[in-house]
């Protein structure tokens, strides 16, 4: 299957600063990236979708000036934590769409995860 | 946000049982989509669907996409210990980016 990569996997940052978190599609072309945010024992919530070359869409009640994401490529993906706090800490996953046509279109594939904490 | 129906939320089955779990849903979907998620880590795509009535089998897990286009199934035979595990449904639905997941169902084995 295809293969989605998240960096770091773990990252602890001190309150007030700024964190980015990477997300590559290693072997397809993603036109399209979500980022999650998941909390213990529960299931995963959409914060944004992103488009290569565009503006991400975000989810109501996530802040676009908080959480800035950038979708310059077919295959990369960053989400950036600006002036991180610690109800931040948690752990954000991205996933990637492909590019293909029918079945392989509509297949989308996560990444490992990353756990961000804020001290 | 939106949701799919996913039961049961947790299962506690001895090792060497089969496990059967499911997604209903309100809305039709084209793509229905199994993922398994181990602590700590991201999910992992186990079965993907696409046309109604299709049933797909990965190893010992298969799956369904129901006829009626609103529910899917996920089958797992004689479980072993590395089934452990939040399984997740997934869906997308007609011309929708976003995937809409179930809440998940916590599997336990007991050796």
């Amino acid at each position: 299957g295809a293969v989605v990569s998240q960096h770091p996997s773990r990252v602890i940052c001190k309150s007030g600063t700024s964190v980015k978190i990477e997300c590559r599609s290693l072997d397809f072309q993603a036109t399209t990236m979500f980022w999650y945010r998941q909390f213990p024992k529960q299931s995963l919530m959409l914060m944004a979708t992103s488009n290569e070359g565009s503006k991400a869409t975000y989810e109501q009640g996530v802040e676009k000036d908080k959480f800035l994401i950038n979708h310059a490529s077919l295959t990369l993906s960053t989400l950036t934590v600006t002036s991180a706090h610690p109800e931040d800490s948690s752990f954000y996953i991205c996933s990637a769409r492909g590019t293909g046509t029918g079945g392989d279109g509509n297949t989308i594939y996560f990444g490992e995860g990353s756990w961000l904490t804020v001290v | 946000g939106q949701q799919l129906n996913q039961s049961p939320q947790s299962m506690f089955i001895q090792e060497g049982e089969d496990v059967s779990m499911n997604c209903t849903s309100s809305s039709i979907f084209n793509t229905w989509l199994w993922y398994k998620q181990d602590p700590g880590e991201g999910p992992v795509l186990l079965i993907a669907l696409y046309k109604a009535g299709e049933l797909t089998s990965n190893g010992r897990l298969t799956a369904q996409f129901g006829i009626t286009r609103k529910d899917s199934f996920l089958n797992i035979s004689a479980s072993i210990p590395s089934d452990v595990g939040i399984y997740f449904c997934a869906g997308l639905w007609q011309g929708a980016q976003k995937l809409v997941f179930g809440q998940g169902t916590r599997l336990t084995i007991n050796p």
